[in-house]
Order: C-alpha cells, then structure tokens, then sequence
C-alpha cells in the first residue's frame, strides 16, 4: 500500500522569503502522479502544483517548484517570494497511473503541514 | 461554470439522526468521490464512482451510503449519525478514464454530530 509523510507539522517564514515542504512518499508502482494541495482558512483545497512521475523535468508554477527526487521517494515544495497568502496547510498526495480500475483516482494524502508567513 | 457544488456549509446532528450531504459537478467528469477530513488524520476516502450506476468503497465507507443516478450528482446519506461521524466532508471530481487526471474539490461541509 501506498504512504505519504510529511514530517514538518508546523513551519513559519518570513514574508518575501523561500520556504521549503518536505514530504516523502512510499511505493512499490512505477508510474504515478504526485500534487501539492493548499488548503487556507476559507477550507477550499486548491491544487497548486503537480508531477508526473515518468517526467524528470521538475515541475513549476510561478513562485512554486519542486524538487522530485524519485529514487529517494521525495517530493519537496519550494516557495519562493512567500506572500502573506501562502499562509495555509498545504498537502501532498499521490495517485497511482491510469488503468481501468475503479479506484484509479484515489488520493492517498499526507496529514500536512501548517505553513505560516509573517510579516 | 460552478465546478463542484457541495449543500450544505454547515450542520449540526443529534445521534441517530439521518442526512443527506449533496454534490453536484457540471464538468461531465465520471469520476466522483467523497473524502473526510479529521484532525491529525488528513483525508480518506469513503465513497467514489466512476459513472452513474457504479459506486465503491473507500478506506472508512461504514455508517455512509452512496449512489449515482446521474453523471452530475453523488449524494452522501448518513443512515444514523454518530458523534464519530463529526468532520468535514469534501466531494471531489475528475475523468475517470483519460483526459485530465486533475482533481477538482468542493468547498466542503462541516458537520458535527452532538
């Protein structure tokens, strides 16, 4: 079975400075996708970024980037020039590749991180 | 375009009540699913379908019904509530079979059960 840890329950940062989430995963697949979800106050889970894991190419998006190491199982999150918005949990989660089973989009899920950015 | 439309925000049980929490997407996606968040938990799967008439379940489908007469809707029923079943409910959905693997989620429900 599949397993997601993030290890970092709680982080702070300065606003305007880089921050990076940690999260690995386990798994015996070879092709799966891996997302960064962000989740403020407002509840609304947001997808920030994603990987394809036959990609080596890490993927980013704006101020966001991560570093997919995938023979470590390693997933980490990047942000940079944090914004008093960024302040949330943010979740990492995997999927398995396609097939036609029906659970072929179950999200396995870490219990994330807090991220706080101050002022 | 709504997305995923999830009523209600907010409810509050007495034990051995019943509810239905409804879901609804208007992005012809097959695949649904419905997911609870609990502190030091994260999310799990309870329910999901992959089309109308097809449902499954998840990790923690006890005390939970599902069914999918539509390609657009995927109602939640809470047979008899217990407090265990406090949490917040997210319904979320995508293809099923090709084209994007993206997730889309509603805005969740918070239901507490006294």
């Amino acid at each position: 079975a599949q397993t997601v840890t993030q290890s970092q329950p709680e982080m702070s940062v300065q606003e305007a400075e880089t921050v990076t989430l940690s999260c690995t995963y386990d798994t015996s697949e070879s092709n799966y996708y891996l997302f960064w979800y962000k989740q403020p106050p407002s509840r609304q889970m947001i997808l920030v970024i994603r990987q394809e894991a036959y990609k080596q190419q890490n993927a980013t998006e704006n101020r966001f980037s991560v570093n997919f190491q995938k023979a470590a199982k390693s997933f980490s999150l990047k942000i940079s020039d944090s914004q008093l918005g960024d302040t949330a949990m943010y979740f990492c989660a995997f999927m398995k590749h396609g097939g036609n089973a029906g659970n072929n989009r179950k999200l396995i899920w870490g219990l994330g991180t807090s991220l706080a950015v101050n002022p | 375009n709504a997305g995923v439309t999830q009523t209600p925000k907010f409810q509050v049980l007495k034990t051995g009540q019943s509810m239905t929490l409804q879901c609804a997407q208007d992005m012809n996606h097959e695949y649904m699913s419905w997911y609870r968040q609990d502190p030091g938990m994260g999310l799990r799967l309870i329910h999901y379908s992959v089309g109308a008439g097809i449902t499954d379940q998840g990790e923690v489908p006890n005390g939970y019904n599902v069914s999918r007469s539509t390609t657009e809707d995927f109602p939640l029923r809470l047979l008899s509530a217990a407090p265990s079943q406090t949490s917040v409910y997210f319904c979320a959905s995508s293809y099923a079979f090709g084209g994007s693997y993206e997730q889309y989620f509603g805005p969740g429900t918070r239901l507490t059960v006294t």
